[in-house]
């Protein structure tokens, strides 16, 4: 299976601390995806990303996230001013078309205390 | 707004026996996709339904899509302990872009 990396795999921060998760999508991917995991729950759809800019996002996604792919193979979410709430597995997920199967990261833990 | 259920939440069930989830989308979907994720690991796709009615088999697991693209159906035949995990159903909506609805997810545990 192709493989999507992500770093770190364990994040500890302070609330209001502004926190960067990375991601390296599927070199061939054109489509990247962010989605949130609280222990036990659901996955949450977070922003799909395309051509460099943001094709969809939820309602999760307001003024404290941002996404960026800053040099056209890292896939970045920045979460700003973190809340305990924001604890959870953050997942990254690449696909080759649109809407269709993506390959999820391994997640990054982020622990708010 | 969009909802997604899977029911049931958990199932236990005896190596050999089948099992069964159920899926089912408050709005018409594109597509259907269903993921496995293993305990402490990441979603893992499955398969992808995109036709009325269509059903597609996987060695053990079959998998549907309704006629209404609204409800879909995993079933496994004779249940192995490397089925244990929590199999989500998944699909964008027809009406919006590429937004990913999951489902709540059925936690299967296989024992042995």
């Amino acid at each position: 299976e192709p493989e999507v990396t992500q770093t770190p795999s364990h994040q500890v921060t302070q609330m209001g601390q502004e926190v960067i998760l990375r991601c390296v999508p599927i070199s061939n991917h054109l489509y990247f995806y962010w989605y949130r995991q609280i222990l036990g729950q659901k996955v949450e759809f977070l922003v799909s990303f395309y051509n460099n800019e943001i094709s969809e996002k939820s309602e999760i996604f307001d003024d404290q996230f941002s996404v960026e792919r800053p040099d056209g193979s890292n896939f970045t979410l920045k979460i700003r001013s973190t809340k305990l709430e924001d604890s959870a597995m953050y997942f990254c997920a690449a696909g080759e078309q649109d809407r269709y199967e993506q390959y999820f990261g391994p997640g990054t833990r982020l622990t708010v205390t | 707004g969009q909802q997604v259920m899977q029911i049931p939440q958990y199932q236990h069930v005896q190596e050999g026996e089948d099992f069964t989830t159920y899926c089912n989308s408050s709005t018409t979907l594109s597509n259907i996709q269903w993921y496995k994720q293993r305990p402490g690991g990441h979603p893992v796709f499955l398969i992808q339904l995109v036709k009325s009615g269509e059903v597609k088999k996987q060695k053990r697991l079959t998998f549907q899509f309704g006629e209404a693209k609204k409800n879909s159906s995993l079933h496994i035949t004779a249940t192995q302990t490397t089925d244990v995990g929590t199999y989500f159903c998944a699909g964008p909506p027809l009406d919006t872009g590429n937004q990913f609805y999951f489902g709540t997810g059925t936690s299967l545990t296989v024992i042995p």
